[in-house]
């Protein structure tokens, strides 16, 4: 069964401050993963996408990592914002069938001043 | 350029009921999914529309159901409506044909509420 996990479940920090929220997956055949932010109310939005081949990508003050042999994802915050508070969801899709990706619950974070 | 617009934004319903849930892709989109999303849970895949027709289905029972119009607009239909129903429902459609690299953008989603 292809499944997602995240961690931490929430984390708080102070504004300034840098963070690092995980993802595992067990997706199979592996695509792509993309990192998305969601703010409270609204759908998510997409901040990263990482392909097989990739092992970083950066998005302004996010910066994405997969490790594809041991199916580990990360996502870095560098000089966190009030407006970073949010939830981040990992999402996995798979190369075959519909493409139908698979969600992370997400990582709540919240940004103190 | 208009982004992914859902409506109703909040109902309320009680148990038994049916509702009708509204999404207008964003332009040039020809591929709408639905998910639900409950409170503290990531969302979870209810079906995808490619050009009017279901392509790909969740683990979700035949009481959702969907639609969509020849503008790639779409419909999500929920009968006989259970407690565990409430959630937010979100809408989401991506560029041209399927693909596993395709954006998904979302729209803001429905709360729904079934008391």
């Amino acid at each position: 069964k292809n499944q997602v996990e995240q961690s931490p479940q929430s984390l708080i920090i102070l504004e300034g401050k840098n963070c690092t929220l995980q993802c595992n997956y067990t997706v199979s055949p592996f695509s792509n993963l993309r990192w998305y932010k969601q703010d409270t109310g609204r759908g998510p939005v997409s901040l990263t996408i990482m392909t097989f081949s990739e092992n970083t990508k950066s998005n302004g003050r996010y910066t994405a990592t997969l490790d594809a042999d041991t199916k580990q994802s990360s996502l870095h915050i560098t000089a966190s914002q009030l407006s970073d508070s949010a939830s981040y969801i990992c999402v996995v899709r798979p190369s075959g069938g519909s493409y139908i990706p698979t969600f992370g619950r997400g990582t709540s974070l919240i940004v103190h001043p | 350029e208009t982004g992914v617009t859902q409506s109703p934004t909040h109902l309320i319903k009680t148990r038994g009921q049916q509702v009708t849930l509204r999404c207008s892709s964003q332009s040039g989109h020809n591929t709408v999914s639905w998910y639900q999303q409950a409170l503290g849970q990531g969302p979870q895949f209810i079906f995808q529309y490619y050009r009017e027709e279901e392509n790909g289905r969740g683990n979700f029972p035949p009481r959702f159901s969907g639609l969509q119009f020849p503008n790639y607009s779409s419909e999500l239909n929920v009968n006989a409506l259970e407690l565990d129903d409430s959630a937010l429902y979100l809408c989401a459609s991506s560029f041209a044909r399927v693909s596993s690299y395709n954006e998904q953008f979302f729209g803001p989603g429905t709360r729904l509420t079934v008391l």
